[in-house]
């Protein structure tokens, strides 16, 4: 089992639409990324959390430590936001010390 | 503040040859990570850097890879005698430091090995 799993794998969406993406730890963490990767491969960071929730312009990242459960919500869809969403923790080492999860391939149709 | 800059972004080498990725991280951030991306699989942390010093290495191959991170000039990775199991995107991360709140990735580097 993989120490942080993500759900789904794949998400096709209509524009416009409410998405939730989850992420579930077995590890004990000392903060939690949410990382967007896109189709050309860049990567970039959205959140860095260790308790409670974060809100940039569409997107809002929420964080129950007690659960080991992370959800990055986007609202308001747009083809724009179809990228490879990953969820990343720093688990005793240094913040950059991440485990990954396999990333959710988010498709937005307009 | 041009952000991490990582050359090349594409490097071809044949089994065999030795490969040079370079990161330069953001201005005033004084720790670098390196991470590994195989084809189809997820990010695998590699490395951990500051200047002049190897803190984490705990991801790297026990063979053929080094890294280092001078005080003067970028960060490099390092793969010798590479094969083709090699090639990959490698990414780069930097970071201010404690107290930060973000991890500011490059655009990575995609080595191919023929």
């Amino acid at each position: 089992k993989n120490e942080v799993e993500q759900s789904p794998q794949n998400l096709t969406a209509q524009e416009g639409e409410f998405i939730t993406i989850n992420c579930s730890y077995s590890v004990g963490i000392s903060a939690l990324h949410w990382l967007q990767q896109h189709p050309g491969g860049g990567i970039v960071s959205l959140f860095m959390l260790s308790s409670g929730k974060k809100k940039h312009g569409r997107l809002i990242a929420t964080i129950n430590i007690q659960e080991k459960h992370s959800s990055l919500h986007i609202t308001a869809s747009h083809p724009r936001d179809s990228a490879v969403y990953i969820c990343a923790v720093s688990s005793g080492g240094s913040q950059g010390n991440l485990i990954f999860g396999k990333g959710t391939k988010l498709s937005v149709k307009p | 503040n041009a952000g991490v800059m990582q050359n090349p972004r594409h490097l071809v080498r044949r089994r065999g040859q030795e490969a040079r990725l370079r990161c330069s991280p953001m201005k005033g951030h004084s720790h670098v990570y390196w991470y590994r991306q195989l084809p189809e699989e997820g990010l695998k942390f590699m490395v951990y850097l500051q200047k002049e010093n190897i803190i984490d290495e705990s991801g790297m191959p026990k063979e053929r890879f080094s890294a280092e991170f001078p005080k003067e000039g970028p960060s490099i990775l390092r793969i010798q005698q590479v094969v083709r199991g090699d090639s990959a995107a490698y990414f780069c991360a930097s970071y201010a430091g404690v107290g930060a709140n973000v991890l500011t990735f490059g655009a990575g580097s995609r080595l191919t090995v023929l």
